[in-house]
Formats: C-alpha cells, structure tokens, sequence
C-alpha cells in the first residue's frame, strides 16, 4: 500500500469531455503534487499545494485546473483536452516544512494513465 | 537552476550481471539532496535512497549501492547480480534542501530504462 491513491488508474477520453482526476493521501502530509510524465521527459511538474495553498503553477494550460479541499485530497479537472496531454499524471505529497530542511522523499501514487483520442 | 542528467535512456543485461546506472546533476545550493526512485510497470515510483549533500559516505543495501562524489556532481547506483524483478524505470532527482512555503522542489532525470533479461 502505498499511502498515496490515485483514481481512475485510467482515462481515456474525447477531446471535448470533462473528467476529474483524484489524488488521496493518508500520510498526515500537508503538500501535494501534480507531475505529468510524458515518453522520454522528465517528471514535469504541474501544481502545487502547501497548507491547501496553491503556491506553484508551472504555465499549465488553463484546460487543467487543480483543486485541494483539505490537507488529504488533491484534484486535478481536465476539460479541451488536446492529444499531447495524453499522458501519466503522477499525484506525490511530503511533510510541509517551515523550519528545517526537507529530509523525507515525496511519496507517489500509482498515477492515472490518460490518453485523449 | 538545478539539473540532472541521466545519459543512459534504456540497459539492457543478462540476469546476474552488475549494471551502473549513472546521474550527474547540477545546482548552485551548496546544501540539497538526491534520491533514487524505481518505477516499475504499474507506474508508482518507488523511493530507493535519500543522499544529503553533506554526506559523501557510500552506502549499500543488500544488491544496490550508490556512490555520491561530490567533485564530479555524480550520484550513482550500482545493482550486484540483477535479477529479472529488478527491470524497471529508474529515476534520479535533486531537491532543494528547503524553500519558503514549505514545500519540496525536486528535479528528476529522464529515467533509465532498465530490462533484466532471464
């Protein structure tokens, strides 16, 4: 069990639906992380949430749109979704840290699979 | 900026061979750390090692070692008789030692693609 869940683990959808991808961690953390993973790229990050927080958004197209309703549970809704968003979309979360250094990894889900015909 | 860099997009061996998978990274902080992670089909990625920048020490455990030098911004990590369950992706990254906001900012390579033939 890896303490972070992600669902659906996959998605297949037409470029005009709207669909929601979820993220769940019971590791008492309080950051969370969307990546996408595309072939041979490095993990891209997407978002980010600190205390529930949005504090990063990496120039993500406005057809992603993150929410974070409580420490716990991270969501990622997708709408006009263009082919090269098809893609492995990676939900991590770790220990905020005002003080401190970060020491702990971030711990990942499985990631939902999505590829947009 | 930070950067890492793993040349090596996909190995293949024969099973019990030894394999190096190689990483070299770049940042300006002079504190940071660096991971491994193994990302198997089913997609999670899988913490291997946390490395801090402080600490030059290699380390073993059981088949895996990892070697962090310093002089040549090189973190990497060796498999001792690969077994087929070994096969995977495996990725290295580079964190900020801290940021305001609290939150982790890491850095990951591309990924090697490993494939452990039996």
């Amino acid at each position: 069990e890896t303490g972070v869940t992600q669902t659906p683990r996959h998605l297949v959808m037409g470029m005009t639906n709207k669909k929601s991808l979820k993220c769940e961690q019971h590791l008492g953390h309080n950051a969370m992380y969307w990546y996408k993973q595309s072939a041979k790229k490095p993990l891209e990050l997407m978002f980010v949430y600190s205390l529930e927080e949005r504090v990063e958004n990496n120039s993500v197209p406005s057809r992603f749109s993150p929410e974070c309703p409580n420490s716990s549970h991270l969501f990622l809704h997708l709408h006009t979704l263009q082919p090269e968003d098809s893609a492995l979309y990676l939900c991590a979360s770790s220990p905020h840290r005002d003080r401190g250094f970060f020491n702990q990894p971030q711990h990942f889900g499985d990631g939902t699979r999505l590829s947009i015909l | 900026a930070q950067k890492v860099t793993q040349a090596q997009t996909e190995i293949s061996v024969v099973e019990k061979e030894d394999v190096t998978l190689d990483c070299v990274y770049e940042t300006r902080d002079t504190t940071y750390y660096l991971f491994w992670y193994k990302q198997p089909p089913s997609g999670e990625l899988v913490f291997l090692i946390r490395r801090n920048s402080f600490d030059e020490q290699n380390e073993i455990s059981g088949r895996y070692s990892w070697n962090f030098q310093k002089s040549t911004s090189s973190f990497n990590f060796t498999i001792t008789a690969s077994q087929v369950v070994d096969s995977a992706v495996y990725f290295c990254a580079l964190s900020e030692a801290h940021r305001a906001g609290g939150y982790q900012k890491v850095t990951f390579g591309t990924g090697t693609k490993l494939q452990v033939i039996p």
